[in-house]
């Protein structure tokens, strides 16, 4: 069955660096998410991206943040400069339709130090 | 401002009974509503869906039932097995497409 790849797993930055979360959606999908849960929290969402562009964003999704499909297969959120509060799970999510059949990665744990 | 509340944060049920899994929204504006599953360190998996249209949709041991005017949905599972247990999450999604999350709902199916 097709997944949504992400990468890494887990990554660990320090205060003030960059970071960029990697994500590969489904081939075949047109819609891209990027969501966060915070622990014990609910999942959040960031961002959507379609035909090349954000089509909306969150109030959590500031100047900091930006997201990049750079060729045909890869979607990828950055972080410009890390605070302590962004620690959470990142989710990339992806569809072929933007209703039906969200299809969400296994997530990146970011831990802010 | 919570537009997708789950209230109740755990529910432990004996296999084989009926697992109920209750979902209130406030937005109007909702017109698809979808259940998913989450196990820990996994993302969510889509379960099942319906649209506003309509007010009941089956699928196997799972079925939602949507009632509009009281804003309302609920996740009947049928029989309930262990392997059920993970953290249910609420989802209701509008015209632009984006997913509003509950909180969750961690489900234990006993033994």
């Amino acid at each position: 069955e097709p997944e949504v790849t992400q990468t890494p797993s887990h990554q660990v930055t320090q205060m003030g660096q960059e970071v960029i979360l990697r994500c590969v959606p489904i081939s075949n999908h047109l819609y891209f998410y990027w969501y966060r849960q915070i622990l014990g929290q609910k999942v959040e969402f960031l961002v959507s991206f379609y035909n090349n562009e954000i089509s909306e964003k969150s109030e959590i999704f500031d100047d900091q943040f930006s997201v990049e499909r750079p060729d045909g297969s890869n979607f990828t959120l950055k972080i410009r400069s890390t605070k302590l509060e962004d620690s959470a799970m990142y989710f990339c999510a992806s569809s072929e339709t933007g209703t039906d059949g969200y299809t969400f990665g296994s997530g990146t744990r970011l831990t802010v130090v | 401002d919570q537009q997708v509340k789950q209230n109740s944060p755990s529910l432990s049920v004996q296999e084989g009974r009926i697992s109920i899994l209750n979902c209130d929204y406030t937005n109007s504006m909702f017109d698809y509503f979808l259940w998913y599953k989450k196990y820990p360190a996994e993302g969510p998996t889509f379960l099942i869906s319906i649209s506003s249209i309509k007010d009941k949709n089956e699928d196997g041991r799972f079925t939602v039932f949507l009632n509009k005017s009281a804003k309302h949905l609920s996740l009947h599972i049928v029989p309930s097995q262990p392997g059920d247990s993970a953290v249910y999450f609420c989802a209701a999604s509008d015209s632009n497409y984006k997913l509003t999350f509950g909180k969750g709902t961690l489900l234990t199916v006993n033994p």
